[in-house]
């Protein structure tokens, strides 16, 4: 089945112990991103990646990390978390990159929510 | 400051209304439109929109693009229950890469 995974999909941390959040995609996927929700602010892009070893910051970079070391998985790095990053964080992908004329939709992970204590 | 801003932010119907759902833009150079619901979890694919006057349409749910006026709705006929969801919409801007998100309209369709 064509999906987007997350990993962990619930995290309780404390300030300042490092984590990850997994994500991998299996449909061969150029672009991948991470966004988080938080309450009337919609989805705010954090970092995303055009391919292999390129990656770019999206509009709330601070305090994140990512790689992407092979096309298939994206990870986020939080090095030392801080309550204000307790949100709902959502990995994408896409086939092409937003800026291809053959851009499609972004298909969605289920979700890892995160509270920083 | 690149902008995409949706109204209402919240809106509750009872079953069987019709309800129109704005999404305006300020970017510069836009590139495409992107409407999707979210129920509890995902969010899902609705419609790409990338040109002026054309509807798209699927089953009750139909989205315009107006490029001159920078603007988008998303009208949902005879609502159901299961309509209820937050719908968001994002733009792509020529020659880049990342994605703006509105803060999406919560959307309550009572029975």
């Amino acid at each position: 089945e064509a999906q987007v995974t997350q990993n962990p999909r619930y995290l309780i941390t404390v300030t300042g112990k490092k984590l990850t959040v997994t994500c991998s995609q299996n449909m061969n996927h150029e672009y991948m991103s991470w966004y988080r929700q938080d309450p009337g602010l919609g989805l705010r892009q954090i970092y995303y990646s055009m391919n292999v070893e390129v990656t770019d910051k999206g509009d709330v970079p601070e305090g994140y990390k990512v790689s992407r070391k092979e096309k298939r998985n994206f990870p986020l790095i939080l090095e030392s978390p801080s309550p204000n990053q307790t949100s709902l964080y959502f990995c994408a992908s896409s086939l092409r990159r937003p800026r291809q004329s053959s851009y499609n939709e972004q298909f969605f992970g289920p979700g890892t929510r995160l509270t920083v204590l | 400051e690149d902008k995409v801003v949706q109204s209402p932010l919240s809106l509750v119907v009872h079953e069987g209304d019709t309800v129109t759902l704005n999404c305006s833009y300020e970017v510069t150079n836009f590139r495409s439109l992107l409407w999707y619901k979210q129920e509890k979890k995902a969010p899902t694919f609705l419609f790409m929109l990338t040109s002026s006057g054309i509807e798209k349409k699927s089953g009750r749910l139909s989205s315009i693009l107006d490029k001159k006026e920078l603007f988008s709705i998303l009208n949902i006929t005879a609502t159901q229950t299961g309509d209820s969801a937050v719908y968001l919409c994002a733009v792509t801007i020529g020659g880049r890469d990342d994605m703006r998100f509105g803060a999406g309209t919560r959307l309550t369709v009572k029975p």
